[in-house]
């Protein structure tokens, strides 16, 4: 299957800055990436989708001024998670589609924990 | 609207039987495709099978099958032969494939894979 990475797997931050993470499609060109959070035993919970070359689809409730998406190429998105608060901590997850039936193939996450 | 339903919050199997996850869904649409991903405690998506709306024949990769049946929307996943390694939860995801629209998931089922 097709890979993803995401970088880095796990960073602690204080209160008040910001913290960048990168998702990679490593062996195929992705035009759409997807950053979802996920809290504790939960599912999935879409934040945006990213387009290459255009500005990223929010979700509703999702601040697009606190957590910004760039979709710099085919092969590269950042989530940058601006001025963050502990209530941001959370398990972020990136994705990208691929293949002639767009599935979605998932970066390893991002374990994020602000103090 | 859309909606994916798992109705087994939490699966016990013992080691090397079969088993079966249920997904039904809903949808108004006619061309759509069913996903099944695996999260295991380490927090990755591993993408398992994927099954198409017009596909005729339900879906294997080695030790999972997808279990379709169309006019009761349902997706059920089989794992034959369980293995520990199978403990982890499990989501069912659903994307329409001739419009543009975002995969949704399922709540999940964790699967416990007893020795």
């Amino acid at each position: 299957g097709a890979v993803v990475s995401q970088h880095p797997s796990r960073v602690i931050c204080k209160s008040g800055t910001s913290v960048k993470i990168e998702c990679r499609s490593l062996d195929f060109q992705a035009t759409t990436m997807f950053w979802y959070r996920q809290f504790p035993k939960q599912s999935l919970m879409l934040m945006a989708t990213s387009n290459e070359g255009s500005k990223a689809t929010y979700e509703q409730g999702v601040e697009k001024d606190k957590f910004l998406i760039n979709h710099a190429s085919l092969t590269l998105s950042t989530l940058t998670v601006t001025s963050a608060h502990p209530e941001d901590s959370s398990f972020y997850i990136c994705s990208a589609s691929g293949g002639h039936t767009d599935t979605q193939y998932f970066g390893p996450g991002t374990r994020l924990t602000v103090l | 609207a859309q909606k994916i339903t798992q109705t087994q919050p939490g699966m016990f199997v013992q080691e090397k039987e079969a088993v079966t996850l249920d997904c039904t869904y809903d949808t108004s649409d006619q061309s759509y495709g069913l996903f099944w991903y695996k999260q295991p405690s380490s927090g990755e998506m591993i993408f398992l099978i994927y099954q198409g709306s017009y596909d005729e024949q339900n879906a294997t990769e080695g030790r999972y099958s997808l279990n379709f049946q169309k006019a009761r929307k349902s997706a059920n996943l089989v794992i034959s032969a369980s293995q520990l390694g199978d403990s982890a939860m499990y989501f069912c995801a659903m994307r329409p494939l001739n419009r543009d629209d975002k995969i949704i998931f399922g709540k999940g089922t964790r699967l416990h894979i007893l020795p």
